[in-house]
């Protein structure tokens, strides 16, 4: 009941196109849903977070879009540019629980010039 | 930059040995996060502490502890180190578990090598 799931492992991209990760989770329990992206040698870095009473939240090229009945929620980085090249997770937690966060496992994106 | 510090970067050691991993919290957190993180995969909740006391432990064997000071520095202790402990270490700090809104920020890791 733990997992997150995510999808695609990797994907490619054109600068200036839509990068589309999902991720569905069983535990119905969970409320915070960070999405994280981590470069090669370092620590994840947040990059945008929803609680599941929105729909969607979007912060400049990142919108999260959130279905609760489905219990699916995905990431779409619009106009793609190649700094964005980085491997992207999912994450879920319970806030009331202290927020341990499981992740799915990752995303590898590649934004071609 | 988040603010948390780990240390050391990289570490080798063998198989059956002992490893301590430390982790400075960013200035006013109060709750500290540990994950191992496996090549290609993503990170994996080991424990969490909260004011100096252990606040909930992932799906980890008792040989992986943990460690918070007052000043709310933490450290990770591995025992009897297995080749599968070989991964990226994490921790992440926040400023305090009880706030709805906090987030976790996480710092570079500790990239760890069983031979």
């Amino acid at each position: 009941q733990q997992q997150v799931k995510q999808s695609p492992q990797s994907l490619i991209v054109q600068k200036g196109g839509i990068s589309i990760i999902n991720c569905a989770y069983e535990n119905t329990a969970f409320d915070y849903f960070p999405w994280y992206q981590q470069f090669p040698g370092k620590g994840p870095a947040l990059l945008i977070a929803i609680r599941p009473d929105v729909s969607e939240k979007k912060e400049g090229r990142f919108t999260i879009s959130f279905n609760k009945s489905a219990k699916q929620f995905s990431l779409h980085i619009m106009d793609s540019q190649p700094g964005d090249s980085a491997t992207y997770f999912c994450a879920a937690g319970i806030k009331a629980a202290g927020n341990k966060l499981t992740f799915g496992g990752g995303t590898r994106v590649l934004v071609k010039p | 930059e988040t603010g948390v510090t780990q240390s050391p970067t990289h570490l080798i050691k063998t198989r059956g040995q002992q490893v301590t991993l430390r982790c400075s919290s960013q200035s006013g957190h109060n709750t500290v996060s540990w994950y191992q993180q496996a090549l290609g995969q993503g990170p994996q909740f080991i424990f969490q502490y909260y004011r100096e006391e252990e606040n909930g432990r992932g799906n980890f064997p008792p040989r992986f502890s943990g460690l918070q000071f007052p000043n709310y520095s933490s450290e990770l202790n591995v025992n009897a180190l297995e080749l599968d402990d070989s991964a990226l270490y994490l921790c992440a700090s926040t400023r305090d578990r009880t706030f709805s809104t906090d987030t976790q920020y996480f710092g570079p890791g500790t990239r760890l090598t069983v031979l």
